[in-house]
């Protein structure tokens, strides 16, 4: 199976910067997601990673270890906006799963402080 | 379309009403995808289609929960004989089929919120 697991909640101040945990069990790993989802809204993507290494996208950054089925992402420079859920899945093609298909851990609320 | 358009947005019905949820994916997206969020919850995966066929239904949650696709676009989820316990948002989503830049992730409408009451 898959086995999912991150923090179910978070604070920071603003300007800070925050890293969020993500570790998973998947036997055909072939990618790892990280969605935000704000409340009363759909999630919206924020990064992919499918090798080793860490992954920049202005004050997002997301990091991944394959061999120890581990995941981070990175929020700089905090803002209020920030405030949201932030769901990491991951992408299982082994054997016995839906080619695609992500499997979603519960969700990290992140709140900001100001 | 665009992006993934859901509706209704919101619907409210009376505990044993059946109920019609429809999901328009992005033109060309050949994976669609179900799933129901309940308040503070996670995703649970419902069904998953692969074109008009059906080859994962194995989240649906009772026979009463049944879905369809047609011409590889609109999905509709019908849920009979509705309870409580239904009330979640149910969130559709597309993928490509197709392994790019992105690892073909999702794209999500933005989920009909069903209370049944």
């Amino acid at each position: 199976g898959q086995n999912i697991d991150q923090p179910t909640e978070m604070t920071a101040t603003e300007g800070a910067i925050v890293q969020i945990n993500c570790t998973y069990q998947t036997s055909g790993f072939n990618g790892l997601f990280w969605y935000q989802q704000h409340a009363g809204e759909a999630p919206t993507f924020l990064s992919y990673n499918v090798l080793d290494g860490l992954e920049e996208k202005g004050r997002f950054s997301s990091f991944l270890s394959r061999s120890k089925g581990y995941s981070y992402l990175l929020l700089k420079e905090l803002q209020m906006k920030d405030s949201a859920s932030y769901l990491c899945a991951v992408r299982d093609d082994s054997r016995g799963s839906t080619l695609g298909r992500l499997y979603f851990g519960r969700g990290t609320q992140l709140t900001v402080w100001p | 379309g665009a992006g993934v358009s859901q509706s209704p947005s919101n619907k409210v019905t009376e505990k044993g009403k059946d109920v019609e949820l429809r999901c328009d994916p992005i033109s060309g997206h050949t994976a669609l995808y179900w799933y129901r969020q309940s308040l503070g919850q996670g995703l649970e995966f419902l069904i998953y289609f692969q074109g008009n066929s059906a080859p994962d239904k194995s989240g649906l949650p009772s026979d009463r929960f049944s879905a369809e696709r047609t011409g590889g676009s609109v999905s509709t989820l019908t849920i009979q004989r509705t309870q409580q316990e239904d009330s979640a948002v149910y969130l559709c989503a597309s993928s490509s089929g197709i392994t790019g830049a992105q690892g073909d992730g999702y794209t999500f409408g933005s989920g009909t919120r069903l209370t049944v009451v």
